[in-house]
C-alpha cells in the first residue's frame, strides 16, 4: 500500500528555518517525482515545488524561489523541504503527493497529475 | 501562469441530484492536462480525475470529467453521502502548476 507520512511541521518565528520530510512507503520511491503542495487555513491548494526521480530536475514558486529548497534521498524513501526566511503567510498544512513524471525543458516544467497525497504537517509562523 | 477559476464557489444540493462543476482556464490547458481532487475535512486530497476524463484507480463511475481547452466539467451523477466535499481542479500541461480555487458540495 501506497503511504506518504509528513514529519518536522510546528511552530516557528517569522524569519525562521524549518525542515519538512515526507518518507515514502508501498512503492519504488527513486521511480517517481514527488511535489510539496501547501494549503493556507480556509484556503485553496497551492503548489510548491517539485522534483525529479533523480533530482535532475526541481522547480518552484515564484513566492517560495530563494526560500525554499527541495530535495531527496532515494536510499532513505524521503522528500525534503528545507524553508527558510519564514513569513506569515507561509503559514499552512503542507503536503507531500508523488506523480509519475516531472521533467523540465527549454525553461519550461512538466508534470504528471498528483495520485497519493500525504496527510499533512502544519507549519505555524508566528512571533 | 494559467489562472483556473471554478464556479460555482459553493453547490447546495440533496443525495442523489446531480452535480456540475465548473473549471475554466485564462489560457488553453495543453493536452487536456487537467486533473480534478476531492478532499474532505481535515483530510489529504484525493485523485479523482486526470488527463480531463480519465477516473483514478477505484474512483465510481457516477465521477466524470469532461472538456477541452480552456473549459472543463466534473459531474457526480448522482450525489452520495459521502461524496459532500470540497472539488478542485489542477492543470499540469506545462509552467507553473495550479489549482482552482475550489467548489464545495455541500448538503441542501
Amino acid at each position: 500500500e501506497v503511504q506518504l507520512v509528513e514529519s518536522g511541521g510546528g511552530l516557528v518565528k517569522p524569519g525562521g528555518s524549518l525542515r519538512l520530510s515526507c518518507t515514502a512507503f508501498g512503492f519504488t520511491f527513486s521511480s517517481y517525482s514527488m511535489n510539496w503542495v501547501r494549503q493556507a487555513p480556509g484556503k485553496g491548494l497551492e503548489w510548491v515545488s517539485s522534483i525529479s526521480g533523480s533530482s535532475t530536475y526541481t522547480d518552484y514558486a515564484d513566492s517560495v524561489k530563494g526560500r525554499f529548497s527541495i530535495s531527496r534521498d532515494n536510499a532513505k524513501n524521503s522528500l525534503y523541504l528545507q524553508m527558510n526566511s519564514l513569513r506569515a503567510e507561509d503559514t499552512a498544512v503542507f503536503y507531500c503527493a508523488r506523480s509519475a513524471y516531472f521533467y523540465c525543458t527549454n525553461g519550461v516544467c512538466f508534470s504528471e497529475s498528483f495520485d497519493y497525497w500525504g496527510q499533512g504537517a502544519l507549519v505555524t509562523v508566528s512571533s | 501562469e494559467i489562472v483556473l477559476t471554478q464556479s460555482p464557489g459553493t453547490l447546495s444540493l440533496s443525495p442523489g441530484e446531480r452535480a456540475t462543476l465548473s473549471c475554466r482556464a485564462s489560457h488553453s490547458v495543453r493536452s487536456t492536462y487537467l486533473a480534478w481532487y476531492q478532499q474532505k475535512p481535515g483530510q489529504a486530497p484525493r485523485l479523482l480525475i486526470y488527463g480531463a476524463t480519465r477516473r483514478a484507480t477505484g474512483i465510481p463511475d457516477r465521477f466524470n470529467g469532461s472538456g477541452s481547452g480552456t473549459d472543463f466539467t466534473l459531474t457526480i451523477s448522482r450525489l452520495e453521502p459521502e461524496d459532500f466535499a470540497v472539488y478542485s481542479c489542477q492543470q499540469y500541461g506545462g509552467g507553473p502548476l495550479t489549482f482552482g480555487g475550489g467548489t464545495k458540495v455541500e448538503i441542501k
